[in-house]
């Protein structure tokens, strides 16, 4: 009954590799968030989603595409990867795109070499 | 510009004092305050808000915060720390033009020692 879930958990690969990070949530949420946590601990807001339709996109490379097929689902998927994309990579949820309260995935590790 | 400050990187208290995290923000009207934990390996946890009414707001785990508007504030406390507490806060606000965002703070250690 995990509420947001997100595989896989650690993900180790090398430079230039294409790889996705799934996202899932099963609270009936409408809005879905990726966040990087960099070596630091900061956390910064990457894409936002409500509804399947992007809301926040930062600055972020164009390397990295947000894919939400349905309101439970926000994949991450990174192009050409490099060295500092390497993190901790969060999904969260909330209910509605004004909503306070976020809920977060266990996240997932990247690990570039 | 939106900001928010958590001044301190860590903050040690013996198990049993009293504990304060700190957090101030800048934002344009009325804020929405927001305290996360994150413990070793996991994902960030609400803690509590701040939306409206009493300035003194509970939370989880015997938390509680609170919304001072004169220093721009959101102190996050706890009577009586317990090891178990040791872990990284968040402050995070939302401003009526933020775009929905929360700006988060840069994270603030804590470590309850026995």
């Amino acid at each position: 009954d995990t509420a947001v879930s997100q595989t896989p958990k650690y993900l180790v690969t090398q430079m230039g590799n294409d790889k996705s990070i799934k996202c899932e949530q099963n609270l009936g949420h409408d809005t879905m968030y990726w966040y990087k946590q960099d070596s630091k601990k900061f956390l910064k807001i990457m894409f936002s989603y409500n509804n399947k339709e992007l809301i926040i996109n930062e600055t972020v490379p164009n390397r990295f595409s947000p894919k939400s097929p349905d309101k439970a689902h926000l994949n991450l998927h990174i192009n050409s990867l490099e060295l500092g994309d390497s993190a901790v990579y969060f999904c969260a949820s909330s209910p509605r795109v004004a909503s306070d309260t976020q809920y977060f995935g266990p996240g997932t590790r990247l690990t570039v070499l | 510009a939106q900001s928010v400050a958590q001044p301190e990187d860590q903050v040690n208290v013996a198990e049993g004092n009293p504990l304060t995290v700190k957090c101030t923000y800048s934002v344009s009207g009325n804020p929405y305050l927001f305290w996360y934990v994150q413990y070793p390996n996991r994902g960030l946890q609400f803690l509590l808000k701040y939306i409206t009414g009493d300035n003194l707001v509970k939370g989880s785990y015997g938390f509680e915060a609170e919304f001072n508007k004169s220093q721009t504030s959101f102190h996050l406390k706890k009577p009586s720390a317990l090891v178990s507490d040791s872990a990284l806060y968040f402050c995070a606000v939302r401003g009526v033009d933020s775009n929905y965002q929360l700006i988060w703070g840069a994270g603030t250690k804590l470590i309850i020692k026995p």
